[in-house]
């Protein structure tokens, strides 16, 4: 099915060590954003990008960067996980920012030890 | 920042009952967006809404975006359990350079029960 893929689902770190998301959608989305999902703190943007080469912060970017040099794949890595950054992380795209809605990962949940 | 309040938080119902679920912001938005999510899986989207007093009507669920954009409900008519899940309003920032920028409510967690 077309859509959005995120891997991997689940993840254990320890805090000090590194990892990457991996996103992948393929629908020719120009708009791809990183959020997590934390309870009694909704959705929140950490990254996003409006095309291919270009990424932006959003509102919680700290501890985490981004990369976008394929159109279909946003990467988003963690330096040094630390326990703060245990949450469930989705990746969403979408055709513009206003008129689309945005298609949604599954998610990926997160736990730094 | 702008903020989008969403009640209830929680909604605990019998199968049947009619239920509102309303988000509400003092910001405009250029459109509003509502999501359902399951356990475990990401935020579908159910609707996008996009001019003021606009209604929509999905099935058993209508939508409604207010007249200054600044607000909308969800309403869900004969609920069933099918429809339990976490549903989730989100308005797009209507200018400036957060243009687009989509913010989400905190949810409001349905349970239907048989």
């Amino acid at each position: 099915n077309a859509g959005v893929t995120q891997t991997p689902k689940f993840r254990v770190l320890k805090t000090g060590q590194s990892m990457t998301l991996l996103c992948a959608q393929d629908m020719n989305h120009e708009y791809m954003y990183w959020y997590r999902q934390d309870p009694g703190m909704g959705l929140r943007l950490i990254h996003y990008s409006v095309g291919e080469g270009t990424t932006a912060k959003g509102e919680v970017p700290d501890g985490y960067n981004v990369s976008r040099l394929k159109k279909q794949n946003f990467l988003l890595g963690l330096e040094s996980a630390a326990p703060s950054q245990t949450s469930v992380y989705f990746c969403a795209s979408s055709w513009d920012r206003v008129h689309y809605g945005y298609t949604f990962g599954s998610g990926t949940r997160l736990t730094v030890v | 920042t702008q903020l989008l309040e969403q009640s209830p938080q929680f909604l605990s119902i019998q199968e049947g009952e009619n239920l509102t679920v309303y988000c509400n912001s003092s910001s405009v938005f250029s459109s509003l967006q509502w999501y359902r999510q399951e356990p475990g899986e990401g935020p579908v989207l159910l609707v996008t809404v996009v001019t003021g007093g606009e209604v929509k009507k999905l099935k058993r669920l209508t939508f409604q975006f207010g007249d200054a954009r600044k607000d909308s409900s969800l309403h869900i008519t004969a609920a069933q359990p099918g429809d339990t899940g976490l549903y989730l309003c989100a308005g797009a920032n209507a200018g400036g350079t957060s243009y687009g920028k989509l913010t989400f409510g905190q949810g409001t967690i349905l349970t239907v029960h048989p």
